[in-house]
């Protein structure tokens, strides 16, 4: 019954490899995100979807391409992944339109060598 | 110059200190302060929210929040083994909207010893 859950937990590849990260919510939200959380813990926001509309594109290199099928999942894939890549990826989703808390799912290790 | 600037810590205490875990913020239009805990391998999860300046109180934490010396801080009362964790404020310029950003400060860990 976990509210935002992403696969997989873990993830090892290599250099130039093409991976994808799952995200699903059950809360009923409107509005998903994707952080990246750093070796220092710092969380930057990549990109944000309303409705399965991106709203929010930081910069981002376009290696990495978020698809939300539908307002209960968002999903991001890397292209020929760098060692630089290597963080902790989170989903996060709330109601975009009320205050409400941001949910965050349990993150995606990525490790790349 | 980060917009959120947080004492990364370590911060180590003993069982039933009081803990101060403070954020400073450049961006005066930022009006909303909240703090989430994040334990280790789990996602951050919200522990308090403010609007504009003032206190709130929620069982052993009390967040402030000084708007004019763009200040904002956390404290824990009775800290436990359990509240051992990483503390990460976040702010915004407002609440609702679904293009609203939330700007994370960069963690600080604590570690309460038993």
């Amino acid at each position: 019954d976990t509210a935002v859950s992403q696969t997989p937990k873990y993830l090892v590849t290599q250099m130039g490899n093409d991976k994808s990260i799952k995200c699903e919510q059950n809360l009923g939200h409107d509005t998903m995100y994707w952080y990246k959380q750093d070796s220092k813990k710092f969380l930057k926001i990549m990109f944000s979807y309303n409705n399965k509309e991106l709203i929010i594109n930081e910069t981002v290199p376009n290696r990495f391409s978020p698809k939300s099928p539908d307002k209960a999942h968002l999903n991001l894939h890397i292209n020929s992944l760098e060692l630089g890549d290597s963080a902790v990826y989170f989903c996060a989703s709330r109601l975009g339109t009320v205050n409400s808390p941001l949910h965050f799912g349990n993150g995606t290790r990525l490790t790349v060598t | 110059q980060k917009e959120v600037e947080q004492d990364p810590g370590p911060l180590s205490v003993p069982e039933g200190a009081i803990v101060s875990l403070n954020c400073t913020y450049s961006n005066s239009a930022f009006q909303y302060f909240m703090w989430y805990r994040q334990y280790s391998r789990k996602g951050p999860e919200l522990l308090m929210y403010t609007y504009s300046s003032g206190n709130k109180e929620d069982g052993r934490f009390t967040a402030q929040v000084d708007k004019s010396s763009k200040y904002i801080s956390l404290f824990i009362r009775d800290s436990q083994p359990s509240d051992s964790a990483t503390y990460l404020c976040a702010m915004s310029g407002h609440y609702g909207g679904a293009t609203n950003k939330l700007i994370f400060g960069t963690g600080t860990l604590l570690a309460v010893q038993p």
